[in-house]
Formats: structure tokens, sequence, C-alpha cells
């Protein structure tokens, strides 16, 4: 079975500073691999995914993120943090099946920017 | 698009009581509908999984009972908490798709907090 670990439970970064949110995760075959945010009061939001192709994967918002096979990560990048990124970020991983596989979540990172 | 509301946002109820959720798609028609639960500091975890129109598929250890799922329209699916007890409380979370059984394409609800005293 798949797992997902976020080792990072809260995060405190300077508006415009660079911000990197870690994920681990588990799986051994080729993975699927997501990103979500979730803003008070929102649903959770898709960032980006991953499971073939370039491991330089960009999404919404400015955010990209990295996969690295040999380290089993996935980790959240955004060069330059606005004070509207404070939110909750998700990594999520399922079993590359078309997409119809169960996503397993992480126990999510909280983002906090100070001006 | 793509949008997905919850109601209540929060519910607290007394020890005993049923209570229900109700999910929407409010601008797509949700063939399937996904029902997670989250105890804080969790992560999400998938409870069901239902087909408009069909029974919903239970996760091991969720117990069907006590956790009715109907999914009787492209738009809406309810959760009903049956004789719900302080360890219920929780954060439900209902997501939705247009893709039938597609994982990779699911719109989350904010939430609801429930709490049972």
């Amino acid at each position: 079975a798949q797992s997902v670990t976020q080792p990072d439970i809260h995060i405190t970064v300077s508006e415009g500073a660079s911000l990197e949110l870690r994920c681990n995760y588990s799986y051994g075959a080729t993975p699927y691999l997501f990103w979500y945010v979730q803003s008070p009061g929102q649903g959770l939001q898709l960032l980006l995914k991953y499971f073939s192709g370039d491991t330089l994967v960009q999404g919404i918002k400015g955010f990209e993120a990295e996969f690295k096979r040999s380290q089993s990560s996935f980790n959240l990048r955004k060069p330059s943090v606005h004070w509207s990124d404070a939110a909750e970020y998700f990594c999520a991983v399922a079993p590359w099946a078309g997409g119809y596989q169960k996503v397993t979540f992480g126990t999510g990172t909280k983002l906090q920017v100070i001006p | 698009g793509a949008v997905v509301s919850q109601h209540p946002s929060r519910v607290i109820c007394k020890s005993g009581t049923s209570v229900k959720i109700e999910c929407r798609s409010l601008d797509f028609q949700a063939t399937t509908m996904f029902w997670y639960r989250q105890f804080p500091k969790q992560s999400l975890m998938l409870m069901a999984t239902s087909n408009e129109g069909s029974k919903a598929t239970y996760e091991q250890g969720v117990e069907k009972d006590k956790f009715l799922i109907n999914h009787a329209s492209l738009t809406l699916s309810t959760l009903t908490v049956t004789s719900a007890h302080p360890e219920d409380s929780s954060f439900y979370i209902c997501s939705a798709t247009d893709q039938p059984g597609r994982t990779d394409t699911q719109y989350f609800g904010p939430g609801t907090r429930l709490t049972v005293l």
C-alpha cells in the first residue's frame, strides 16, 4: 500500500521569500503524485499532478514540484511567496492506473506567511 | 467552474441523534462522489465512493449502516451519520467528479465539522 509523509507540520516564511514543502512517498511501482492546497473555508484545490514525463512539473499559482525517484520525494516549491499563499498544503499519492485508484493523502503542512 | 458545496459547514448534535450532510456539485454533473473524514492532525481518509443511482462502496472498516450515503441525483449526495456518538466527531469532506470513477479529477467541498456532545 502507498503512503505519504509530510515531515513539516507547520512552516513560517516571510512574504517574498522562497518556499519548499517536503513530501516523501512510499510506493513500489509508478506513483501518481499530487499537491493540493486548502485555504480556510475552501475545499482542497489541485495545484499540480505528475505521473510521467518531465520530472519538474508546473502548477497553478506559480507553484512547481520536482519528482525525484531516487529520493522518493515530490517537493513543492515557489520562488516568491505571497501573503495569499497562507494555507494548508497536502501531498498525495495514488497508484498509476489511469486515474482510477484511491488517493492517499499526507497529513498536511500549514504555511504561515509573515509580512 | 467545478464548484462543490457542503451544507452545513458546522453542526453540533447530541449523542444518539442522526445528522445529514449534503454535498452538491453546483456547475457540473457529478457522476461519482467521494466522502472523506479527517481527524485533527491526520490525513483525509476515504470513507466511501458513490456513483449516481448506485449503492455506495465503503472502505474497509467503515460501517455502512452507520454512515448512510445516498447519491440520488447527479448534483447531490448526502451522508447521514446515524446514532452519532462523540467518537464520530470529525471533519467530513466530500468531493465530486464528472468523470466516472476518476480520482485524479475530483473537486472538493469545503467540509463539514461535526461535533457530537
